[in-house]
């Protein structure tokens, strides 16, 4: 079973322009979380997706939005990027509530640098 | 706020003793409690977990180890191996907000 999926690997922006990143769950798996990770803040969440629907946020900026799709696919986009947004950003699935029912299973992330 | 906290950024364990890796948290809400290992360039990968209800889970040569009192978990690694050199992170969960919460990680060497 192919494991999560998260393109592009690496970005470059600049600031002020949007991103837009895209993430492949496991198959069967309907629930998308997100989360960034900066050196010392560990992984941050930004938030997570169950059959197209956010069922929870973090305390990130609105500039920070996602969605799903009907085949659980999901993308994350930042507006108005800032170079405070250059981290690892991480889509992580599982096959119902995220950490609780199921462990989540990570990609290897989008290296996104803003400068 | 960090609701989830390891204080020790890194460290440094000979091959075949015991590593421990040390994980406070705040929120007494917290159900469900999980450990993650980070190798570079790749995405976390679930280690182990414990439920509050319980004070102890092994799993081969990883145990956790949970102090609901102290609001304390620790992650014991017996006996270490140069392929755990990973970074670990804690993570705690409310069943009430589904919210996994992570930790800063502690980034773990295990020398020979």
């Amino acid at each position: 079973k192919a494991g999560v999926t998260q393109t592009p690997r690496y970005l470059i922006k600049t600031r002020g322009q949007q991103v837009t990143l895209s993430c492949s769950p496991i198959s069967g798996h309907r629930s998308v979380s997100w989360y960034q990770q900066t050196p010392g803040q560990g992984l941050q969440f930004l938030f997570e997706y169950f059959s197209e629907t956010q069922r929870n946020k973090g305390n990130f900026p609105g500039r920070f939005s996602g969605r799903q799709f009907s085949n659980s696919r999901s993308e994350m986009n930042v507006s108005t990027l800032e170079l405070g947004d250059s981290a690892l950003y991480l889509c992580a699935s599982s096959l119902a509530r995220a950490g609780v029912d199921s462990p989540l299973h990570f990609g290897n992330g989008t290296r996104l640098t803003v400068t | 706020d960090q609701q989830v906290k390891q204080n020790s950024p890194s460290l440094s364990v000979q091959e075949g003793r015991i590593s421990i890796l040390n994980c406070d948290y705040t929120n007494s809400m917290f159900d469900y409690f999980l450990w993650y290992k980070k190798y570079p360039a790749e995405g976390p990968t679930f280690l182990i977990s414990i439920s509050s209800i319980k004070d102890k889970n092994e799993d081969g040569r990883f145990t956790v180890f949970l102090n609901k009192s102290a609001k304390h978990l620790s992650l014991h690694i017996v006996p270490s191996q140069p392929g755990d050199s990973a970074v670990y992170f804690c993570a705690a969960v409310s069943y009430n907000t589904d919210k996994l919460i992570f930790g800063t990680g502690t980034r773990l060497q295990v020398f020979p």
